[in-house]
């Protein structure tokens, strides 16, 4: 089973509204911490947002925030006041405490901005 | 500045040409990792290291070494590359906690002929 899964393959916003990306994961390790990159046009990987699988709220950075719904096993990212340079590759990733200890990515939402 | 190196950055070989990625990181991690990226799979982990002279395979290993004789360089061995080890990669560190953030190099786009 995938551990984690974005079935978005791609997504269209306005400039300055908010975009949602969807992202499920799989896991039955009690203790485990989700992230969010952003992979531009140009190729790196961007580390975006955190969130720990027993952080009671939901984590924020800037106009980033996670939707994180533990019993849906669901961690959206949420995009506010989108800008054109956000239009990237948005991966979700899944670190457990047990096993190799790697993240496991998805296969990723590309976004695109719109003017 | 604090930061994940990789060298190089492109690279266009041919079949069994042995070759390798360097890796180098400032931050004083203890663990580092080598991910592959290819279309419709998203970034699959090669090896890891969980400290100096502790080295592990991750999902994707077959045709791959690694060493972590030091903290800050994890390089990345191919003995005998082939075409299907055509990707992009990435080198990545994290402090050493299971939950910390990776942080990932700039790339390396190989092209094995």
């Amino acid at each position: 089973a995938q551990k984690i899964t974005q079935t978005q393959p791609g997504m269209f916003v306005q400039e300055k509204e908010a975009v949602t990306l969807d992202c499920t994961y799989d896991t039955s390790d009690p203790s485990y911490g989700l992230f969010w990159y952003k992979q531009p046009s140009s190729g790196e990987m961007i580390f975006l947002i955190y969130q720990g699988s027993y952080d009671q709220q939901n984590a924020t950075e800037g106009r980033y925030s996670l939707n994180f719904q533990k019993a849906r096993k669901s961690a959206n990212l949420v995009i506010s006041a989108s800008q054109l340079g956000d239009s990237a590759m948005y991966f979700c990733a899944m670190r457990e405490t047990t096993g190799a200890n790697n993240l496991f990515f998805g296969t990723g939402t590309r976004l695109t901005v719109i003017p | 500045e604090a930061q994940v190196t990789q060298n190089p950055r492109y690279l266009i070989t041919v079949t069994g040409k042995k070759l390798t990625v360097t890796c180098s990181q400032n931050m004083n991690h203890e663990y580092m990792s080598w991910y592959r990226q290819d279309p419709g799979l998203g970034l699959r982990q090669i090896y890891y290291s969980m400290n100096v002279e502790v080295t592990d395979k991750g999902d994707v290993p077959e045709g791959y070494k690694v060493s972590r004789k030091e903290k800050r360089n994890f390089p990345l061995i191919l003995e005998s590359p082939s075409p299907n080890q055509t990707s992009l990669y990435f080198c990545a560190s994290s402090l050493g906690r299971r939950l910390d953030t990776q942080y990932f190099g700039p790339g390396t786009r190989l092209t094995v002929l």
